[in-house]
């Protein structure tokens, strides 16, 4: 079975501190893992993967498979970092299967 | 490219009534999704079709969900009759064609607000 547990449902940091969003899977093959952004009544956007190993808008992430994990995470947050994150996971299908999300919230 | 479109951007109907959300894919996608979206339950994969056909319509929560893909370019989810449990944001999306599986992203569009009262 394919699961994506974010264990943070919101998370509160100030301007400039350091982020992390949590992401745990489980899944018995070699995985692909994605962060997806949604910014307040827009569509799902897609932020970044594992196997392109990039940083966008200063974040990263990086699959570590002996914990099966793939945290987001960035050095300094900034106030447009406020939305909401997804992490999703895609096993041998298409399909991705999405964790309840991250509310992530950049205080002044 | 305009993107995935749905349609309508928002509804509300009342409970009992039939309730049908458009989605047009990417131009040259031949993978679909349908995502529900709830504060209680996250963002759920309620079907997706290859190339207009079904591949799983497990996450259909039960028989009053329904789901088309006429053609390349059109879906459809329709809900008779809708309840008040209804009420979430309907996601469609599309990806890539085939043979390049690995590294496809998955395009959404911007939602179906669906209010049933």
């Amino acid at each position: 079975a394919q699961r994506v547990t974010q264990p943070e449902k919101l998370l509160s940091v100030f301007k400039g501190a350091p982020v992390e969003l949590k992401c745990n899977y489980s899944y018995s093959g070699s995985p692909e893992l994605f962060w997806y952004v949604q910014y307040s009544r827009q569509r799902l956007q897609l932020l970044l993967r594992h196997i392109s190993r990039e940083s966008i808008k200063g974040f990263t992430a990086d699959l570590n498979k002996g914990e099966t994990s793939f945290h987001l995470k960035k050095p300094f947050a900034q106030e447009e970092d406020s939305a909401m994150y997804y992490c999703a996971l895609r096993g041998g299908a298409q399909k991705l299967v999405f964790g309840q999300g991250t509310r992530l919230t950049i205080n002044p | 490219d305009a993107g995935v479109i749905q349609s309508p951007r928002h509804e509300v109907t009342e409970m009992g009534q039939e309730v049908t959300l458009r989605c047009k894919p990417i131009s040259g996608h031949d993978y679909l999704f349908w995502y529900r979206q709830t504060m209680m339950r996250g963002l759920e994969l309620l079907i997706y079709f290859n190339n207009n056909v079904p591949i799983d319509d497990s996450g259909m929560p039960e028989d009053r969900f329904s789901a088309k893909m006429p053609n390349a370019s059109f879906s459809t989810l329709k809900i008779q009759p809708s309840e008040p449990r209804d009420s979430a944001v309907y996601f469609c999306a599309s990806s890539r064609p085939s043979g390049r599986t690995s590294g496809n992203t998955i395009y959404f569009g911007e939602g179906s607000w669906l209010t049933v009262v």
